[in-house]
């Protein structure tokens, strides 16, 4: 089965400033992917970037980067320059990638991460 | 293109009585699936189906039914609700695709729902 862990219950930045969430997560798979979705007040799910585990780099969208330790299985995400509008709950997400073989497309979700952006 | 529609949006039910959450997706995508969002729990998984005809449990399956007669349409069914329901429920569809649409899962804008 797989696990995903966020350590960081609830973190805050101060807008313009650099901050990273932490995601570790455990699994048998050696092929998978790893998300992280942000989730506003209005509850919407929001994907913010994708990793391929087959992939050595590091993703990036934007201001949104990850680190990517697949060897530690970590996962965790740079919000650069951060914004007002960064202010959302952050989920890490797992999923073995569906060509490992078997049903098992399940997403498994970490318990989230509260970031505040403060002005 | 609606992407996944879920409904209703909002729903207060009285404990013992019985619902359905609607999902629907027009992307054609073969994965469905239904979660709950509880305060300091993230996302659990409820049931989940890999194509019409298909289903199957979860994480946290229980007082929970689905049935997957067509690849558009993935309800849950509450048959007896009970306060530990009250939740907010998201489905999610999904497919294995090519590299431009695989692994890319789309959500429902949820649902809230209080049993009293």
């Amino acid at each position: 089965a797989q696990t995903v862990t966020q350590s960081q219950p609830e973190m805050s930045v101060q807008e313009a400033e650099t901050v990273t969430l932490s995601c570790t997560y455990d699994t048998s798979e050696s092929n998978y992917y790893l998300f992280w979705y942000k989730q506003p007040p209005s509850r919407q799910m929001i994907l913010v970037i994708r990793q391929e585990a087959y992939k050595q780099q590091n993703a990036t969208e934007n201001r949104f980067s990850v680190n990517f330790q697949k060897a530690a299985k970590s996962f965790s995400l740079k919000i650069s320059d951060s914004q007002l509008g960064d202010t959302a709950m952050y989920f890490c997400a797992f999923t073995p990638h569906p060509n490992s073989g078997g049903s098992n497309y399940k997403l498994t979700f970490g318990k989230g991460t509260l970031l505040t952006v403060n002005p | 293109n609606a992407g996944v529609t879920q409904t209703p949006k909002f729903q207060v039910l009285k404990t013992g009585q019985s619902m359905t959450l609607q999902c629907a997706q027009d992307m054609n995508h073969e994965y469905m699936s239904w979660y709950r969002q509880d305060p300091g729990m993230g996302l659990r998984l409820i049931h989940y189906s890999v194509g019409a005809g298909i289903t199957d449990q979860g994480e946290v399956p229980n007082g929970y039914n689905v049935s997957r007669s067509t690849t558009e349409d993935f309800p849950l069914r509450l048959l007896s609700a009970a306060p530990s329901q009250t939740s907010v429920y998201f489905c999610a569809s999904y497919t294995r695709g090519g590299e431009s649409s695989g692994n890319t899962i789309y959500f429902g804008e949820g649902s809230w729902l209080t049993v009293v």
